[in-house]
């Protein structure tokens, strides 16, 4: 079935230091979405990507998609303690921004900062 | 902001009973609705699209008579877990598109079944 690969599972960084986490599929994606989820809590929407070798920018996060809409990664500079919790992709296979698929997760990876 | 509200947030029950999840868009309508499965620090599975008027579709692997969706209302999605055991236990979350761009979750429900 289709899947969404995600790592690292769980990265620790020195607060002020950067931190990437990817996500691969096998298959071509319509459109890759990036959540956070703090611990005890829900999924948060960060962003949605949708065109080949898109890259969106949010501060210190940087959000990219690949040429191929198969990967697509999350970058934060200089990390804060606020950036604490889990980061998701997730990908929809069908329509694009239809409203009418599910997310496929990957299987998030979790953020340490150590201050 | 799209709000998607969840109830219960946390809800213990007897092996052998039923649960009923609440989910509703307070701000907009939601014509589909997303309901997912999430086990601690695992990822979010999704478990079935509740489409408004209609039979919801199921993701392969769960059993529909086992988790009753309903979706009556334009703004109301409801998941019965029915005769619920210890293995149901888990943190269960909706979510449903804005139309502006990603999906608004609901805050989960926290099932514990004795």
């Amino acid at each position: 079935g289709q899947q969404v690969m995600q790592i690292p599972q769980y990265q620790h960084v020195q607060e002020g230091e950067d931190f990437t986490t990817y996500c691969n599929s096998s298959t071509t994606l319509s459109n890759i979405q990036w959540y956070k989820q703090r611990p005890g809590g829900h999924p948060v929407f960060l962003i949605q990507l949708v065109k080949s070798g898109e890259v969106k920018k949010q501060k210190r996060l940087t959000f990219q998609f690949g040429e191929a809409k198969k990967n697509s990664s999350l970058h934060i500079t200089a990390t804060q303690t606020t950036d604490v919790g889990t980061y998701f992709c997730a990908g929809i296979y069908g329509h694009s921004g239809g409203g009418a698929d599910g997310l496929t997760f990957g299987k998030g990876t979790h953020l340490i900062i150590q201050p | 902001g799209a709000v998607v509200s969840q109830h219960p947030s946390r809800v213990i029950c007897k092996s052998g009973t039923s649960v009923k999840i609440e989910c509703r868009s307070l701000d907009f309508q939601a014509t589909t609705m997303f309901w997912y499965r999430q086990f601690p620090k695992k990822s979010l599975m999704l478990m079935a699209t509740s489409n408004e008027g209609s039979k919801a579709t199921y993701e392969q692997g769960v059993e529909k008579d086992k988790f009753l969706i309903n979706h009556a209302s334009l703004t109301l999605s409801t998941l019965t877990v029915t005769s619920a055991h210890p293995e149901d236990s888990s943190f269960y979350i909706c979510s449903a598109s804005t139309g502006l761009g990603g999906y608004t979750f609901g805050s989960g429900t926290r099932l514990t079944v004795v």
